[in-house]
């Protein structure tokens, strides 16, 4: 089974900020690899798809990078509506979530 | 627009059964794939099992193999699970999720797209 790895497991920035989540596979998942918000009970909602793709509809700010099995989260100025949990999630073979990063707003 | 909507929760007795249905509507119902996916009390979002479009497939998280069953009937844009001897370590929100595939490279690769509400199953005493 492919394990996901996501850090930091909490982060706390300003508004405006550059934020980066980082997840890592225990194989090469290049390039299917998803990010999710959920927001504080609530479902998770998809945000960025095949690494880079951005789903209709996400504010440009958000953006993904990333290749084999390194991948990244890019919040280019944070908002206060980002407050949330943050998942990657593999689907190269089965699919595989990590186990979250909270963002928090100073 | 899309809508999946989840029922059948509740709160079940150690080694009993239980049933959830998520009903779909907005979409093609029987051209793509669904999930059912667990979130335990305060803890990250666990992949339980999907069903094919045409129900010909099935897969199953290692921890549910064998004590849960996936279905979907594609006359009536339902999906089913089917669980059974129930743990404490079941407890949490299930969400039912459409999925999405990619077929460019040969082979299909299905992200997630869309999600229901979630919904509460509780194993206790």
């Amino acid at each position: 089974d492919i394990q996901m790895t996501q850090s930091p497991s909490t982060l706390s920035a300003s508004v405006g900020a550059r934020v980066t989540i980082t997840c890592r596979a225990s194989q090469n998942i290049n390039p299917w690899l998803a990010w999710y918000q959920q927001k504080p009970g609530k479902a998770p909602k998809l945000l960025i798809y095949k690494t880079s793709t951005l789903e209709s509809g996400v504010p440009s700010r958000f953006s993904g990078s990333g290749s084999g099995t390194e991948f990244t989260l890019t919040i280019s100025s944070l908002q206060p509506d980002d407050l949330a949990t943050y998942y990657c999630q593999q689907y190269h073979a089965h699919w595989t979530f990590g186990q979250g990063t909270k963002l928090e707003i100073k | 627009q899309v809508q999946l909507v989840e029922s059948g929760g509740g709160v079940v007795q150690p080694g009993k059964s239980l049933r959830l249905s998520c009903a779909a509507s907005g979409f093609i119902f029987n051209d793509y794939g669904m999930h059912w996916v667990r979130q335990a009390p305060g803890k990250g979002l666990e992949w339980v099992a999907v069903v094919w479009y045409d129900g010909n497939n099935k897969y199953y998280a290692d921890s549910v193999r064998g004590r849960f069953t996936i279905s979907r009937d594609n006359s009536k844009n339902t999906m089913s699970l089917q669980m059974t001897s129930l743990r404490a370590e079941d407890t949490a929100v299930y969400y039912c999720a459409k999925d999405i595939a990619d077929c460019t490279t040969g082979s299909c690769y299905a992200h997630l797209d869309y999600w229901g509400q979630g919904i509460q199953v509780t194993v206790s005493s």
